[in-house]
């Protein structure tokens, strides 16, 4: 199936360390999401994106829709131990017939204390 | 309510058995969907329901796998004649249709491991 491509495919930082991560594709999507996989469980969203050129945050998150439409970034300030885990970026056209996610294959974050 | 919940969490069975696996979506949700993630991947789409019907099925499901959702509430993912290849993590979510994508929810997952 269909993935878009993100990178980097795995870090590994110190705990107060800023991380980036970004996502391309190949497609035009309306609508951006970010979510956070911990292991054995379901993605859970973080950021949620509408808009060609938006910057949204969510606490030490920060997120932003390409002008493109074609790519995103997420960056995490100050990082923690509790962030590790496998962070997706999804892109989807809402509203429309289908709304299926079309999904990265991940960036796993290991945050060293 | 307290989200997508999906049932069982973990199952393990022999190759060529069937498997089924459920899911309860949130109770006001008329779109269901079923993802497949194997190791190291993000997760793949199946196919999906706006209430019970099924309105697309992604290349990535076989004659073997079938999904139903007969009262447009709970579904059912049933694999016939499983493969090594089958073992993955199955995953449920669901939303409303048109509305806010902060509102697809995902479950937690089934873990099927072919043996």
């Amino acid at each position: 199936g269909q993935q878009l491509n993100q990178s980097p495919q795995s870090m590994f930082i110190q705990e107060g360390e800023d991380v980036s991560m970004n996502c391309t594709s190949s497609s035009i999507f309306n609508t951006w999401l970010w979510y956070k996989q911990d292991p054995g469980e379901g993605p859970v969203l973080l950021i949620a994106l509408y808009k060609a050129g938006e910057l949204t945050s969510n606490g030490r998150l920060t997120a932003q829709f390409g002008i493109t439409r074609k790519d995103s970034f997420l960056n995490i300030s100050a990082s923690i131990p509790s962030d590790v885990g496998i962070y997706f970026c999804a892109g989807v056209n809402y509203g429309g017939s289908q709304g299926n996610l079309i999904f990265g294959k991940g960036t796993k974050l290991s945050v060293k204390p | 309510d307290t989200g997508v919940s999906q049932d069982p969490r973990h199952k393990i069975t022999k190759r060529g058995q069937n498997v089924t696996f459920r899911c309860d979506p949130i109770s006001e949700h008329n779109r269901l969907y079923w993802y497949r993630q194997t190791l190291g991947q993000g997760p793949e789409f199946l196919t999906y329901f706006q209430n019970e019907a099924q309105l697309e099925k992604s290349r990535l499901l076989s004659d073997r796998f079938s999904a139903e959702r007969p009262k447009g509430s709970f579904s059912t993912l049933e694999i016939q004649r499983t493969e090594q290849g089958d073992s993955a993590m199955y995953l449920c979510a669901s939303s409303l249709t048109g509305g806010n994508p902060r509102g697809y929810t995902f479950g937690s997952g089934t873990r099927l491991t072919v043996v």
